[in-house]
């Protein structure tokens, strides 16, 4: 079945510093993939998201490339600000399965002054 | 302007309780779901329905049941809560249930069963 990898954290991170959250995936199909992200005691907001190979996801500074050759969907930010402090949920979402989306564990990040 | 609502925000009950949480979504969306996200923070879905229909349904206990009575709201109702239902239930909704559709989530339902 789908399933999907990502980076344990807590990941820790100074303001300015680069972020990266790795992210694989297995699918049967051809998945759509996304990154969610959730702030403390809030919903999920959709960050970006890329519907097939090559394409390039982007939101508030977030980057992420949807790789088949390695099945990856990694996030990065240059430069990570306080207010980027959240647990980050990869997740893909394959037509065939119903329309359904399969997460990843989430990522927290805390970034500090 | 809220997008998915849910009531109520927190929901804490003894076990054995019968329960419903609420979800509203006001864009129109003709697809709709419930996920669950347990203490570790792992997100899976549950139920997903598309203008009424049932048309996802996970490995689920029956003493959940979801219900729609109509395509703006997907109402989950939970029988005889046990501890391990503990957990925020989130309610999203889509434009419709074809393949790229973002989802829009609810703030969550934090529901503690004593």
């Amino acid at each position: 079945g789908d399933s999907v990898t990502q980076m344990e954290g807590p990941v820790t991170l100074s303001e300015e510093a680069f972020l990266t959250i790795n992210c694989t995936y297995t699918a049967t199909g051809y998945p759509s993939l996304f990154w969610y992200v959730q702030y403390p005691g809030e919903g999920l907001q959709l960050l970006l998201k890329a519907t097939k190979a090559d394409d390039k996801g982007s939101n508030k500074g977030f980057e992420a490339t949807y790789r088949k050759e390695t099945t990856s969907f990694h996030l990065e930010k240059g430069s990570v600000q306080v207010s980027d402090s959240a647990v980050y949920f990869c997740a893909l979402r394959d037509g065939a399965a119903g329309n359904k989306l399969t997460f990843g564990g989430g990522t927290r990040v805390l970034v500090k002054p | 302007d809220t997008a998915v609502s849910q009531t109520p925000k927190y929901l804490v009950t003894q076990m054995g309780n019968d329960k419903s949480i609420k979800c509203e979504q006001n864009l129109g969306h003709d697809t709709m779901y419930w996920y669950k996200q347990d203490s570790k923070k792992f997100l899976k879905i549950m139920f997903s329905y598309n203008n009424k229909e049932l048309i996802i349904n996970e490995t689920v206990p029956n003493r959940f049941s979801p219900k729609s009575p109509d395509k703006a709201h997907l109402n989950l109702h939970i029988n005889s809560l046990e501890l391990g239902d503990s957990a925020v239930y989130f309610c999203a909704s889509s434009q419709d249930a074809t393949r790229g559709e973002t989802q829009y989530f609810g703030p969550g339902t934090r529901l503690l069963v004593l």
